[in-house]
């Protein structure tokens, strides 16, 4: 079946402009997480969500940064006035949620350069 | 918070050979530990996972050992061939997120 989509695959963008990520998860999965990867860098959580649950934000390292799911399904991750080191590979993962639900899903990633 | 560690950052090995990636882990109460493989521009890829009540586990050429008590796992890969060149990352899940270590670019050289 499909797996996790993400879009743009890439964006450029001025510093000081926003930019809103998209991601859609696998059908049936309930559980979404966000994660940075900067260059040669391993991933850092951003966000995750589980169905209607409030969303463990502990990861975002601004306020600048949030992010929503809506009607469970796709999420969309905004970053408001980009800065430099912004530049990164977004990913996007999914899993079936909850605690017996392990195994997470990882959609091709969105690369944003910050000029 | 978890904290994976991961060695070594490179590794290089001649096709035919075993590569072997280590990573540790802090919080004793990670129940789960799945590595992925990243090749260049894609998302990682879930190669393998292993649960706490296992000790080890193997898929064809890959396997994962977990030595709970000393708090760290392995993977394994045998015959290696080119198409096994990315870079592999593990990674522990003490509750419902996962901490992932900084990786290991794996080169297999002919």
């Amino acid at each position: 079946g499909a797996g996790v989509s993400q879009s743009p695959s890439n964006k450029v963008t001025e510093k000081g402009k926003d930019v809103e990520l998209r991601c859609d998860p696998i059908s049936g999965h309930t559980a979404l997480y966000w994660y940075r990867q900067s260059l040669g860098q391993g991933l850092e959580f951003l966000i995750y969500f589980q169905g209607n649950s409030a969303p463990d934000k502990s990861g975002l390292p601004s306020d600048r940064f949030s992010a929503e799911r809506t009607g469970g399904s796709v999420s969309t991750l905004t970053i408001q006035r980009t800065q430099q080191e912004d530049s990164a590979v977004y990913l996007c993962a999914s899993s079936l949620g909850g605690q017996s639900s392990y195994e997470q899903y990882f959609g091709p990633g969105t690369r944003l350069t910050v000029t | 918070g978890e904290n994976v560690e991961q060695h070594p950052s490179t590794l290089s090995v001649q096709e035919g050979d075993s590569a072997v990636i280590k990573c540790t882990y802090s919080d004793s109460a990670s129940n789960y530990f799945p590595w992925y493989k990243q090749e260049l521009g894609k998302g990682p890829q879930l190669i393998i996972d292993i649960r706490s009540n296992v000790g080890e586990k193997k898929d064809q050429r890959i396997a994962v050992t977990l030595n709970k008590t000393a708090k760290h796992f392995s993977l394994h890969i045998t015959e290696t061939q080119p198409e096994d060149s990315a870079v592999y990352f593990c990674a522990a899940r003490p509750l419902l997120k996962l901490t992932f270590g900084t990786g290991t670019q794996l080169k297999v050289e002919l």
